[in-house]
């Protein structure tokens, strides 16, 4: 069953903007990741943090978790406009491994 | 390293025949694989984890006679759409873990998806 919500669905920023996706979800996790697709490709997975874990960076990539309102949020630094695709959140449940998938966030980044 | 393959990228078909899709790992063992289904500006809905050696497991709603799946090897996973209609156009994604893939953790690689175009 899809889980993660993401908002906004569609976010449309200039280069050189911060981008933040939020995601929520309903049931207990236990890992929250963030995946990335360009139009009509695959996903590539971009970040996972733990449920005992409150926020992750990894280059331009900045992720929070908040288990208690069952929200993540995903935010790129200094975006650029090669950082336009959609994003994911995908949420594993405590008992099991499967991804839940959101519907996502459609970014767009103009030079 | 651990890429995923599909094939073939782009599919189009009649009504009433039956497409194969393959889901290959280059580059390392996956005893794992996941298949997905993606309609268009939608989310991505696991439609069965397949397991080396042994049957699919489906999920809640996808008929196991419409869509058929192998995994004959450690590298390899097909899809096979039977019966193909309209309703089944979608976009198919692959993915997969390197070993089991049965940690909670373990990343899924994606393939880069198969459209499937019933006509």
């Amino acid at each position: 069953s899809q889980q993660g919500e993401e908002d906004p669905q569609a976010l449309s920023i200039q280069e050189g903007e911060n981008a933040t996706m939020n995601c929520s979800y309903k049931t207990s996790i236990n890992n929250l990741q963030w995946y990335r697709q360009n139009s009509g490709r695959g996903l590539v997975h971009l970040i996972l943090i733990r449920s005992n874990e409150r926020e992750k960076h990894s280059g331009r990539l900045r992720v929070t978790l908040d288990t208690s309102k069952k929200s993540s949020s995903l935010l790129i630094t200094a975006s650029r406009a090669a950082d336009t695709a959609s994003y994911f959140c995908a949420t594993v449940p405590n008992s099991g491994y499967a991804l839940n998938f959101g519907k996502g966030t459609s970014l767009l980044v103009t030079p | 390293g651990a890429v995923v393959s599909q094939h073939p990228s782009r599919v189009i078909c009649k009504s009433g025949t039956s497409v194969k899709i393959e889901c290959r790992s280059l580059d390392f063992q996956a005893t794992t694989m996941f298949w997905y289904r993606q309609f268009p500006k939608k989310s991505l809905m696991l439609m069965a984890t397949s397991n080396e050696g042994s049957k699919a497991t489906y999920e809640q709603g996808v008929e196991k006679d419409k869509f058929l799946i192998n995994h004959a090897s450690l590298t390899l996973s097909t899809l096979t759409v039977t019966s193909a209609h309209p309703e089944d156009s979608s976009f198919y994604i692959c993915s997969a873990t390197i070993g089991a893939g049965k940690g909670s953790t373990d990343t899924q690689y994606f393939g880069p998806g198969t459209r499937l175009t019933v006509l």
